[in-house]
């Protein structure tokens, strides 16, 4: 069965970075895209970025773009989330989940939990 | 970028009783290929998101028929034919017709009254 995983989070400073992983398995992870989608505290879910199934084509929200990078190592069957210049707005679990335009976001990780605080 | 507005936020439901959660986007969900990319999710209490419908109607597998998704255009509805405790929690509209952002509603809150 499909099972994302990631891991990564934990308290960072402002203005530092952190990298999340995402490991897949159960299913040809080179054949899908993905996703990072984040949910502050008590909040709703926010879209933060997108990967094609080859790592040819990223897509990033505003509020990420020029900060985050999103990558992939097919070979790992792992997804990636580069956070740079890290905001106490960042704060919140960060989700994986599977798919490309069409059918995506049918499988989600459990999210890894990033603070960023002072 | 594609506002998406639910409605109500927060829905007290009895048990056995039907719901519907309404889901307003801001430009019609209708794609080029003639699909319209709007889907919906649950999130239980302490859970990942749950992915319950897709492309407007399609049940996920796995999900009781009680739920069902209709609409087209701009306007779509969530319904529950009749909740059950497991219902509870937190259900999200979602457009992915005109990405990027794919961009999610407010959330609606199922709660018992």
């Amino acid at each position: 069965q499909v099972h994302l995983v990631e891991s990564g989070g934990g308290v960072v400073q402002p203005g530092t970075s952190l990298k999340l992983s995402c490991a897949a398995s159960g299913f040809i992870f080179s054949r899908y895209g993905m996703h990072w989608v984040r949910q502050s505290p008590g909040k709703g879910l926010e879209w933060v970025a997108v990967i094609r199934h080859d790592g040819s084509n990223e897509n990033y929200g505003d509020s990420v773009k020029g900060r985050f990078t999103i990558s992939r190592d097919n070979s790992k069957n792992t997804l990636y989330l580069q956070m740079n210049s890290l905001r106490v707005d960042d704060t919140a679990v960060y989700y994986c989940a599977r798919g490309w335009f069409g059918d995506e976001f049918d499988y989600w990780g459990q999210g890894t939990l990033v603070t960023v605080s002072s | 970028d594609v506002v998406m507005t639910q409605s109500p936020l927060s829905l007290p439901v009895t048990f056995g009783q039907p719901v519907s959660i309404s889901c307003r986007s801001s430009q019609s969900l209708v794609h080029s290929d003639g699909n319209t990319y709007l889907t919906w999710f649950q999130q239980r209490p302490g859970q990942s998101p749950r992915r319950l419908i897709y492309k407007v109607s399609n049940r996920d597998s796995g999900v009781p028929d009680r739920f069902s998704g209709s609409g087209s255009g701009t306007d779509f509805t969530l319904k529950i034919s009749r909740v059950e405790a497991e219902d509870v929690g937190v259900y999200y509209c979602m457009q992915s017709t005109h990405w990027p952002p794919w961009t999610f509603g407010q959330g609606t809150k199922l709660e018992i009254k």
